[in-house]
């Protein structure tokens, strides 16, 4: 079945150390999206991809990076200058241009203890 | 993008209709209103979006109001499933490299038996 996957879905980690969270799409999507989510808050940007090797800058880009070297794939690193990164992240893509409609994948909790 | 405003958390039986009201009042002309919703630690799902009409799928319906300043989202037979934070976005659809959506916090809906 086409979807968005996301790894690991849980992971723990000591301060300082940087994480690299997995995205991969099958759906032959062009964008894609990191969102971030903490307790009982909306989701904010990350970062967003509209085509390979080019990505933008979202809401709270600071302390996090991303590379999108293949059209399927859009890791997220989260550094070790990220000030709280204990969160829920979310990944999502976009089939086009002309398509507003946003498919999520199931989420990575991070926990930086 | 506009601005949403939704309350934070309503109630609903099951069984009944669930109606969802979003303020967008600062809507542009070229802006869409969509709704997503996400069940508790899931990705956002999308349910539904429109630009002027009235939208029906097999999830829900969306009324908009003429003046495109508020919209509500109807779940005709609301069950226990239904049970979610459900957000309510404007965002214009650019065509563009631009092109991403803002979440807020949402409407939490309980279903109660």
């Amino acid at each position: 079945d086409g979807g968005i996957t996301q790894s690991p879905k849980y992971l723990f980690r000591k301060e300082g150390q940087n994480v690299t969270l997995s995205c991969e799409q099958n759906l032959n999507h062009d964008a894609m999206y990191w969102y971030r989510q903490d307790p009982g808050q909306g989701l904010r940007l990350i970062y967003y991809s509209q085509i390979v090797n080019d990505f933008q800058k979202g809401d709270i880009a600071e302390g996090y990076s991303v590379s999108r070297e293949k059209k399927e794939s859009f890791p997220l690193t989260v550094t070790s200058a990220q000030k709280n990164p204990t969160a829920f992240y979310l990944c999502a893509s976009r089939s086009g241009l002309r398509s507003g409609e946003l498919f999520f994948g199931e989420g990575s909790r991070l926990t930086v203890l | 993008d506009a601005k949403t405003t939704q309350p934070p958390s309503m109630d609903c039986a099951e069984g009944r209709a669930a109606n969802l009201p979003c303020n967008h009042s600062t809507i542009s002309g070229n802006e869409y209103v969509y709704w997503y919703r996400q069940i508790h630690s899931q990705g956002p799902q999308y349910i539904i979006h429109g630009l002027k009409n009235n939208e029906t799928n097999e999830m829900a319906s969306l009324i908009i109001t003429e003046d495109r300043k508020s919209s509500t989202l109807i779940l005709p037979h609301a069950t226990l499933r239904d049970t979610a934070v459900y957000y309510c976005i404007v965002s214009a659809f650019s065509g563009g490299s631009n092109y991403k959506l803002t979440f807020g916090k949402g409407t939490l809906l309980t279903v109660n038996p």
